[in-house]
């Protein structure tokens, strides 16, 4: 099964105005932190947000919030006031805790966002 | 400055060659990771060491084989088993293994089969 699911392949959205990147993951961990990173098309990968599975409130740097529902274990990013440097791949992904062997990041598939002017 | 650096940037490989990618970081991270990203899709993870002289294999390691001697370094070596190599490579490091750390990048290599 997939740990991290981002269904939205590409998306569009106007200069200044919001989007939402939806991510959701599968873990049996109480344990867990969600991280998105911004791919633009030179490669790196820049870590924008983080949140852990016992933080009550949702994480907030800058223009990005993450707005966490762990009931539906669901970690969508907010991007506010889009700007055309947005435009790049975003990867959600995963770190688990103590209950699993794996001490690594696992991704999703990526989404595509593109700002048009 | 604190990084990550990858070297080289671009890597032309004949078929049946192994082939070295570097990883060095200057960050005192314990842990270092190998990823692959294919075009249009996601990273999977190759191989992660979470310190000195100790590694694991990730989702696709065959074909794939990793050292860490060095805390500073993770190099990955790219051998004639690994049936379809070309793929951009990323390497990463953490602070730790903890589920709250981030891992910050180097800037990748791009490894073609020619």
């Amino acid at each position: 099964a997939q740990k991290i699911t981002q269904t939205q392949p590409g998306m569009f959205v106007q200069e200044k105005e919001a989007v939402t990147l939806d991510c959701t993951y599968d873990t049996s961990d109480q344990s867990y932190g969600l991280f998105w990173y911004k791919q633009p098309s030179s490669g790196e990968m820049i870590f924008l947000i983080y949140q852990g599975s016992y933080d009550e409130q949702n994480a907030t740097e800058g223009r990005y919030s993450l707005n966490f529902q762990k009931a539906r274990k669901s970690a969508n990013l907010v991007i506010s006031a889009s700007q055309l440097g947005d435009s790049a791949m975003y990867f959600c992904a995963m770190r688990e805790g103590q209950n699993t062997g794996r001490r690594a990041l696992t991704f999703g598939s990526g989404t595509r966002l593109q700002v048009q002017p | 400055d604190g990084g990550i650096t990858q070297s080289p940037k671009y890597l032309f490989r004949k078929e049946g060659q192994n082939v070295t990618l570097s990883c060095e970081q200057n960050l005192n991270h314990d842990a270092m990771y190998w990823y692959r990203q294919d075009p249009g899709q996601g990273l999977r993870l190759i191989y992660y060491s979470q310190i000195v002289n100790d590694f694991q294999k990730g989702d696709i390691a065959e074909g794939y084989s990793v050292s860490r001697e060095k805390k500073e370094s993770f190099p990955l070596t790219v051998t004639s088993a690994q049936k379809n190599p070309t793929a951009f490579y990323l390497c990463a490091s953490s602070i730790g293994s903890g589920f709250v750390t981030e891992a910050f990048f180097g800037q990748g290599t791009r490894l073609t089969v020619v």
